[in-house]
C-alpha cells in the first residue's frame, strides 16, 4: 500500500527557517511527480509546489516563490520542503502528496505555525 | 490563474437522499493531451483528504458507486446518489490541468 509521512513541522518566529520532509513507501517512488499542498487553520486546500520525477521541473504557487524550495532525493524515496522568511500567513498543515494532475495519495500531514 | 467556483457552499442532506455539488472553471480544463484533470477530493472532519474521482468522472478503488462524477469542460458536478452519514465533510474540486493548480473553496456535506 502506497503510503506518505511527513514529519518536520513545528512552531517557529516569523522570518525563521523550517525543513519539513516526506518518505513515501510502497510505490516507486522516482517514477512520480510529487506535491506539496496546505491548509490554513479552518481554510480550504492551497497548492504550494510540485516537482518532477527527476528534479527537472518544479512549480511554485506565486505566494512562496523566492522563499520556498522543494526538492526530492529518490535514492531515500524522500521529498523536501525547505521554507524561509516565514510569515504568519503560511501557518498551515502541509500534506506531501503522489501525483501533479491527480494526486491520488495524500499523507497524514505536519503542522507549521508561525508565531511569535 | 484558473478558478473554480464550487456551489453550494453548505449542503444539508438528509440520511438516504441525493446530493449534487457544482464546480465551474474560468476556463477549459481539456489539457493539450486531450485529458480532462478534473478531481473531487473528500475531507472527513480530522482527516486528510482523499481523492474520490479523477478525470471528471472515474471512481477511485474502493469508491462507493454511490459517488458519481459528470461534467466536460468548464462545467463539472459531484453526485452522491444517496447520503450516508459517513459521507459528512468537505468536498473539494481540483483542477490539474493548468498551472498553477488550484482548488474549489470546498462544500460542507451535513445531515439535516
Amino acid at each position: 500500500e502506497a503510503q506518505l509521512v511527513e514529519s518536520g513541522g513545528g512552531l517557529v518566529q516569523p522570518g525563521g527557517s523550517l525543513r519539513l520532509s516526506c518518505v513515501a513507501s510502497g510505490f516507486s517512488f522516482s517514477s512520480y511527480w510529487m506535491t506539496w499542498i496546505r491548509q490554513a487553520p479552518g481554510k480550504g486546500l492551497e497548492w504550494v509546489a510540485s516537482m518532477r520525477q527527476d528534479g527537472g521541473e518544479r512549480y511554485y504557487v506565486d505566494s512562496v516563490k523566492g522563499r520556498f524550495t522543494i526538492s526530492r532525493d529518490n535514492a531515500k524515496d524522500a521529498l523536501y520542503l525547505q521554507m524561509n522568511s516565514l510569515r504568519a500567513e503560511d501557518t498551515a498543515v502541509y500534506y506531501c502528496v503522489r501525483g501533479r494532475s491527480g494526486m491520488d495519495v495524500w499523507g497524514q500531514g505536519t503542522t507549521v505555525t508561525v508565531s511569535s | 490563474d484558473v478558478v473554480l467556483t464550487q456551489s453550494p457552499l453548505s449542503l444539508p442532506v438528509t440520511l438516504g437522499q441525493p446530493a449534487s455539488i457544482s464546480c465551474r472553471s474560468s476556463r477549459s480544463l481539456v489539457h493539450s493531451d486531450g485529458s480532462t484533470y478534473l478531481n473531487w477530493f473528500q475531507q472527513r472532519p480530522g482527516q486528510s483528504p482523499r481523492r474520490l474521482l479523477y478525470y471528471g468522472s472515474k471512481r477511485d478503488s474502493g469508491v462507493p458507486d454511490r459517488f458519481s462524477g459528470s461534467g466536460s469542460g468548464t462545467e463539472f458536478t459531484l453526485r452522491i446518489s444517496g447520503v450516508e452519514a459517513e459521507d459528512v465533510g468537505v468536498y473539494y474540486c481540483m483542477q490539474g490541468t493548468h498551472w498553477p493548480l488550484t482548488f474549489g473553496g470546498g462544500t460542507t456535506v451535513e445531515i439535516k
